[in-house]
């Protein structure tokens, strides 16, 4: 079936430093990912959608030069954390719809970001 | 706006006893609902969905939910739980043709021994 893949899985952090975290549709294109955000023991908040070969659509709230989305390809999204604070740290999920469409979402097993 | 109510924080049910977790929605039109497990330290998996049709609708590990358009409530069931089931539980809604999913705050089941 189909599968998000995403890397790192966890990755620590200085404060200041940017970091990159890439989520990959295995075995099917997706021309739309989704990027959440989870604190702990609290509920997925959708950050942005990511376009392949156009602008990332951020939901409100969420700063755009903050969270920097890259749809580079059919089958590869990335979103950098710039300049991370301790505030920072939490549990970023991607999800990708599959190539027949419709609402089922295909979920990315999530990157764990401590930002000391 | 679109938004999903889950009214329970956290539910502890003894291994066995039926279950139920609450889910009111939000939305203008017909809603695409879903509802979601995430065990601790797992991705999110999908446990059932509902487009249209029958309005009670079977998933997987025996669990079942019922759209209910007149309460807006799609409201997750299981008749006998297991120790396995322990885990948080997201319902969630999704926007139009956009694939957009909004979650839910989530429900934490424990099971008690």
């Amino acid at each position: 079936g189909a599968v998000v893949s995403q890397h790192p899985s966890r990755v620590i952090c200085k404060s200041g430093t940017s970091v990159k975290i890439e989520c990959r549709s295995l075995d099917f294109q997706a021309t739309t990912m989704f990027w959440y955000r989870q604190f702990p023991k609290k509920s997925l908040m959708l950050m942005a959608t990511s376009n392949e070969g156009s602008k990332a659509t951020y939901e409100q709230g969420v700063e755009k030069d903050k969270f920097l989305i890259n749809h580079a390809s059919l089958t590869l999204s990335t979103l950098t954390v710039t300049s991370a604070h301790p505030e920072d740290s939490s549990f970023y999920i991607c999800s990708a719809p599959p190539p027949s469409g419709g609402q089922t979402q295909y979920f990315g097993p999530g990157t764990r970001l401590l930002v000391l | 706006a679109q938004s999903v109510t889950q009214p329970d924080i956290h539910i502890t049910v003894s291994e066995g006893a039926s279950l139920e977790l609450r889910c009111n929605y939000s939305y203008g039109a017909t809603p695409y609902l879903f509802w979601y497990v995430q065990s601790p330290g797992q991705g999110l998996q999908l446990l059932l969905k509902y487009f249209s049709g029958d309005t009670l609708v079977q998933g997987i590990k025996g669990f079942e939910a019922e759209f209910k358009r007149s309460q807006s409530s799609f409201n997750l069931r299981k008749p006998s739980v297991h120790w396995s089931d322990a885990a948080e539980y997201f319902c969630a809604v999704g926007e139009g043709s956009a694939s957009k999913i909004i979650f839910g705050s989530g429900t934490r089941l424990s099971i008690r021994p």
